[in-house]
């Protein structure tokens, strides 16, 4: 059964910093896994999908990696902006095949502070 | 329509009621998803659909939740007698095909409240 975890919970940063949220998931057998972002009250916004042969997709500020050997994703986001204050999550498929059917940790909620 | 519509945004129920959610999905987007976020929480599957067939229903909680979609395009999550337990947001996403780089797109999702 798959589960996904990501550690923090929550992060505060100041403005300008670079970080790292992680995921770390228990079945390797992945089709891909995403990241998300949620903001307060809206819905999800899909931000990069890494395929299970890929070890990394980026995009603007944006980079995330995938270690399907050890279980473990990480989002990189550089020099950091208010604007970036979210809840992001990652989700795992639900085994090997694009079955659609998404695991999802429980989310890091991030405060980048002026 | 541009993105993914649900509605209401809000529902406020007594416990033991029946209601329904509604999800118009993107024009053209063939597979359907639903799925709930309880508070503190990220988004639990609940079913999903390729078409108008219910292709993985493993996640719908027990027999009082119940979804459908008739014509293959708008989809109605169906909750019967109501219990506190069941309040959460319900998300809704669609994406243009089941298969292949399978981005899901998500609605702004429909907040129920069971008193």
């Amino acid at each position: 059964k798959q589960e996904v975890t990501q550690i923090p919970a929550a992060l505060s940063v100041p403005e300008g910093e670079n970080l790292v949220l992680n995921c770390s998931f228990t079945d390797s057998a992945i089709y891909n896994l995403q990241w998300f972002r949620q903001d307060p009250g809206k819905g999800l916004t899909s931000l990069l999908l890494i395929q299970s042969s890929q070890r990394e997709q980026t995009s603007g500020r944006l980079n995330a990696s995938l270690d399907k050997s050890s279980g473990r994703s990480t989002l990189y986001i550089a020099a950091s902006q208010p604007g970036d204050s979210a809840t992001y999550l990652c989700a795992a498929t639900h085994g090997s095949s694009n079955t659609g059917k998404l695991i999802f940790g429980q989310g890091t909620t991030l405060q980048v502070k002026p | 329509g541009a993105g993914v519509s649900q509605t209401p945004s809000n529902k406020v129920t007594e416990k033991g009621k029946y209601v329904e959610l509604r999800c118009d999905p993107i024009s053209g987007h063939t597979a359907l998803y639903w799925y709930r976020q309880s508070l503190g929480q990220g988004p639990e599957f609940l079913i999903y659909f390729q078409g108008t067939g219910a292709a993985d229903d493993s996640g719908l909680p027990n027999d009082r939740f119940f979804a459908v979609r008739p014509e293959g395009s708008v989809s109605t999550l169906k909750i019967q007698r109501t219990e506190r337990g069941d309040s959460a947001v319900y998300l809704c996403a669609s994406s243009l095909r089941y298969s292949g780089a399978n981005v899901l797109t998500f609605g702004a999702g429909s907040r129920l409240t069971v008193l």
